[in-house]
């Protein structure tokens, strides 16, 4: 089955530093997808990215698919408390009617006043 | 609309017991999941349905889970009998096809404690 890699596996930043994250997947992906949990709660998509090379941003959020298809990147800049969560993309095939995703293992993020 | 619904958000149940979860799909979405997440898994999906018929069970860890979906807002998913490594948060999201790509969104989860 597909794999998603993602890393790091958390991070411990302080408030107002940038932050990066990826995943890398095995296999090729249409739609690259990232959500945040935050703690008690389910994952809320942040952005969905749909092409090849197309960069999207959502306030101080900006998340790329990269060109080969089998990874994504995720940065925040600016990081403030609020940011804590859990981080997760999600890649998915979107061929024949199949719209299931695969979830990354996440990458934890803990921000320092 | 009010997202999708799940409850009771925390369980707290004595090995042996019957668990039943509940979920109502935000309306209109024609797709809805299971999902288990524990800290050594991850999220991990168990079941899917498509206007209410169950499309592929084979993340069920066995016998003792099963899951219905009796019309397009009310899906269960019950373990019986339950047994501790069954404690986990499990999560219901829906998805509407034809919408952009299926994006699936997410309940708030049951938290799960099987002592």
């Amino acid at each position: 089955g597909q794999q998603l890699n993602q890393s790091p596996q958390s991070m411990f930043i302080q408030e107002g530093e940038d932050v990066s994250m990826n995943c890398t997947s095995s296999s090729i992906f249409n739609t690259w997808l990232w959500y945040k949990q935050e703690p008690g709660e389910g994952p809320v998509l942040l952005i969905a990215l749909y092409k090849a090379g197309e960069l999207t941003s959502n306030g101080r959020l900006t998340a790329q698919f990269g060109i080969t298809r089998k990874d994504s990147f995720l940065n925040i800049s600016a990081s403030i408390p609020s940011d804590v969560g859990i981080y997760f993309c999600a890649g998915q095939m979107g061929t024949g009617g199949s719209y299931i995703p695969t979830f990354g293992r996440g990458t934890s993020l803990i921000v320092h006043p | 609309d009010a997202g999708v619904i799940q409850s009771p958000r925390h369980e707290v149940t004595e090995m042996g017991q019957e668990v039943t979860l509940r979920c109502k799909p935000i309306s209109g979405h024609d797709y809805l999941f299971w999902y288990r997440q524990t800290m050594m898994r991850g999220l991990e999906l168990l079941i899917y349905f498509n206007n209410n018929v169950p499309i592929d069970d084979s993340g069920m860890p066995e016998d003792r889970f099963s899951a219905k979906m009796p019309n397009a807002s009310f899906s269960t998913l019950k373990i019986q009998p339950s047994e501790p490594r069954d404690s986990a948060v499990y999560f219901c999201a829906s998805s509407r096809t034809g919408t952009v790509k299926n994006i699936q969104y997410f309940g708030a989860g049951t938290r799960l404690s099987v002592l």
